[in-house]
C-alpha cells in the first residue's frame, strides 16, 4: 500500500505564526488524489484541500496546498486560534487508499 | 448535504453489530460512502467505499472478510456490519461521502459524526 509518511509529528506554534506541513508519499502519486483534512478533538475530520491544492468550500485562503509525486505541503500562512488541530492528508489514487498519521498543531 | 450516523453502542465480544448513515441534502446514490476507523487516540483509517447505486464495494486489504458494507439506496442509509465482534473493533467509525467519479471515493466532503462502538 502506498504509505504516507507525515512531519513533523507535532508543530508547536502561536497564534499569527506560519505553519508548513509536510506529506511524503511511498509512490509517485498524480495531484488530483491527494486531499488534506483538518479534525478538531471530538468531531469529525473537514476537508480543507482536495487535488493538492484546491481549497474545500469555506475554508480560509490562509489554508494553501502544494506538492507533486511524492512530496506535498500543507501550509498555514498565518495561524488562528481556531486552526490548533490534527491535520492529515490522504491519497486516494491506489488502492487501498490511505491516510498519513497526522501533525498536531499546538500552541 | 449532511450525514446522520447512529448513536453509540457497547457489545461484547462475538456479538453482531450494524451501524447505519443517513445521507439527505444530495442524489444519494450517485455519491460513494466511504468507511473509517478512528481507534482510542490514534489516526484515520479507510475502510473501504461503497457505491449506493448498484452497492459496488471495495474494501481495504486490512478489513476485508472482518466487515461487510450495505446500502437501502430506498432510504439513503449506508450500513457497516459485523458478524462477530471484537474487543480491537472498538474505535469510533466514520461514513463519509465521496467523489462520484473517483474509482477510490476520495476525497471525502462532508462526515458523519461519528459512531463509537465499544466492545468490552
Amino acid at each position: 500500500e502506498t504509505v504516507l509518511t507525515q512531519s513533523p509529528e507535532t508543530l508547536s506554534l502561536s497564534p499569527g505564526e506560519r505553519a508548513t506541513l509536510s506529506c511524503r508519499a511511498s509512490r509517485a502519486l498524480a495531484n488530483i488524489v491527494l486531499a488534506w483534512y483538518q479534525q478538531k478533538p471530538g468531531q469529525p475530520p473537514r476537508l480543507l484541500i482536495s487535488a493538492s491544492s484546491i481549497r474545500a468550500a469555506g475554508i480560509p485562503d490562509r489554508f494553501s496546498g502544494s506538492g507533486s509525486d511524492t512530496d506535498f505541503t500543507l501550509t498555514i500562512s498565518r495561524l488562528d486560534p481556531d486552526d490548533f488541530a490534527v491535520y492529515y492528508c490522504h491519497q486516494h489514487g491506489h488502492s487501498p487508499a490511505t491516510f498519513g498519521q497526522g501533525t498536531r498543531v499546538e500552541l | 448535504v449532511q450525514l446522520v450516523q447512529s448513536g453509540p453502542e457497547v457489545k461484547k465480544p462475538g456479538e453482531s453489530l450494524m451501524i447505519s448513515c443517513q445521507g439527505s441534502g444530495y442524489r444519494f446514490p450517485n455519491y460513494w460512502i466511504a468507511w473509517v476507523r478512528q481507534l482510542p487516540g490514534k489516526g484515520l483509517e479507510w475502510m473501504g467505499i461503497i457505491y449506493p447505486e448498484d452497492s459496488d464495494a471495495r474494501y481495504s486489504p486490512s478489513f476485508q472478510g472482518q466487515v461487510t458494507f450495505s446500502v437501502d439506496k430506498s432510504i439513503s442509509v449506508a450500513y457497516l456490519h459485523w458478524s462477530s465482534l471484537k474487543t480491537s473493533d472498538t474505535a469510533i467509525y466514520y461514513c463519509a461521502r465521496g467523489d462520484e467519479g473517483s474509482p477510490l471515493g476520495g476525497p471525502f466532503d462532508s462526515w458523519g459524526q461519528g459512531s463509537l462502538v465499544t466492545v468490552s
